[in-house]
């Protein structure tokens, strides 16, 4: 089955800048979110459609992608941006289309 | 504003049946596909299905590993979907979510499948 494949763990100072990927084989032809989840809460959408901020998500974060590879950035982290960020995209196969989450990465800001 | 209320969670037995449901409001609701997301305890989030609007032709879309067992249904009159999971196992223990894709979340219904 399809996988999208993130770093277990990204750890950064506070004002320094994260960067978290997101590998695969369909990313070149399908769209990544990008979601942040905080302890005890539902995931916030953050990027839509590879590189688009989310409505009242601070411009520090920013997303790219290019070819197989999908990266968020979080530019000038700050402390309340440690959290779980999980890489989302969609594959059609066989079985139609499906969409499919990351495993996730924890982002330590300290 | 947009919100989504799952309900129906519970303690369940292996082999058992359950049945969530999702309202959603603050939008029209027949206009949205609506999907299903599930998190179990710890673990990362795994995508369930989706159902499209009717004018999509309301077609489903599942994971691989549910298909067979889990059915994804509408009903646009109350603006409810609904998560039909049959013959249950402890792995599908979890908080299970519904969503407006891709931004608008519930906070999640809790299922937990034990003896």
């Amino acid at each position: 089955s399809y996988e999208l494949t993130q770093p277990p763990s990204v750890s950064v100072s506070p004002g320094q800048t994260a960067r978290i990927t997101c590998f695969g084989d369909a990313l070149s032809r399908e769209y990544v979110y990008w979601y942040q989840q905080k302890s005890g809460q539902a995931p916030v959408l953050v990027i839509y459609e590879d590189t688009k901020r989310f409505s009242g998500i601070p411009e520090r974060f920013s997303g790219s992608s290019s070819g197989t590879v999908a990266t968020l950035s979080i530019s000038g982290a700050q402390v309340e941006d440690a959290a779980d960020y999980y890489c989302y995209s969609t594959n059609i196969s066989v079985n139609g289309k499906e969409g499919v989450f990351g495993g996730g990465t924890k982002v330590t800001v300290l | 504003e947009v919100q989504l209320v799952e309900s129906g969670g519970g303690l369940v037995q292996p082999g058992r049946s359950l049945r969530l449901s999702c309202t959603g409001s603050g939008f029209n609701f027949g206009d949205y596909a609506m999907t299903w997301v599930r998190q179990a305890p710890g673990k990362g989030l795994q995508w369930l299905g989706v159902i499209r609007n009717k004018a999509y032709g309301g077609t489903t879309e599942y994971a691989a590993s549910v298909k067979g067992r889990f059915t994804i249904s509408r009903d646009d009159s109350k603006s409810v979907f609904y998560l039909h999971m049959n013959s249950l196992r402890t792995e599908d223990t979890g908080l299970y979510y519904c969503l407006r894709p891709l931004a608008y979340w519930g906070q999640g219904a809790l299922v937990t499948v034990s003896s």
